[in-house]
């Protein structure tokens, strides 16, 4: 996983509340993504970003907004936390060329109560 | 629109036995196939990948994977099964349009359990 560094590691919410997932990659490409990871549904796509100031929805993008502060980091914010948004958080970065290969973090996990 | 299908959650096999782990696509467009393999908390890592040429791509630790278009399947094998390969599986399709960020869809995994 390296090259993708995300932070915070763990968090718990209460409903309602707001916070950041921030993001940094290091390798210089120019896509990055958050994905989220529940049980028995594999990963689906939140948002991304195909360059510096871009920012496209992906699968499911209720509920978040994103940020490409610049080419090395991409944030990802919940407004108003709901227990529906209890996942793992991966920030991904994307590999040259156009090939679809990523790169992950380590992961996010967070728990809204 | 494309989408993933992995048959079965939960795969368990004997050390030194075949790994075969199943994978069917769906895509418009010409494919490009992914395996990732996701150790207990940690992120995805790739495993192996078919984008053009060869149908038969082999991977990291002995894995392989063959595209076959007539079954749009991209099932990964391994020969010998070994307790460090238990993990959880994914496989993946991208859309690959050029010129934009290419996404990954994602199966819903398959969890390899390989036993003494």
């Amino acid at each position: 996983n390296a090259g993708v560094t995300q932070t915070p590691k763990f968090q718990v919410l209460k409903t309602g509340q707001s916070m950041t997932l921030q993001c940094a990659q290091d390798m210089n490409h120019n896509s990055m993504y958050w994905y989220r990871q529940d049980p028995g549904m594999g990963l689906r796509l939140i948002y991304y970003s195909a360059s510096e100031g871009t920012t496209d929805k992906g699968e499911v993008p209720n509920g978040y907004n994103v940020s490409r502060l610049n080419k090395r980091e991409f944030s990802l914010r919940l407004e108003s936390a709901a227990p529906s948004q209890t996942s793992v958080y991966f920030c991904v970065q994307g590999g040259q060329g156009n090939t679809g290969e990523l790169f992950f973090g380590e992961g996010s996990r967070l728990t809204v109560l | 629109a494309q989408s993933v299908t992995q048959l079965g959650s939960h795969v368990s096999v004997s050390e030194g036995a075949l790994v075969l782990l199943r994978c069917n696509y769906s895509s418009s467009v010409p494919p490009y196939l992914f395996w990732y393999v996701q150790y207990p908390n940690q992120g995805l890592q790739l495993l192996l990948k078919y984008t053009t040429g060869a149908t038969l791509v082999k991977g990291i630790n002995g894995f392989e994977a063959e595209f076959k278009k007539s079954e749009t399947s991209f099932h990964l094998t391994k020969p010998s099964a070994h307790m460090s390969d238990a993990a959880e599986y994914f496989c993946a399709v991208s859309d690959k349009r050029p010129g934009t960020a290419s996404k990954l869809t994602f199966g819903t995994g398959t969890r390899l359990q390989v036993t003494l």
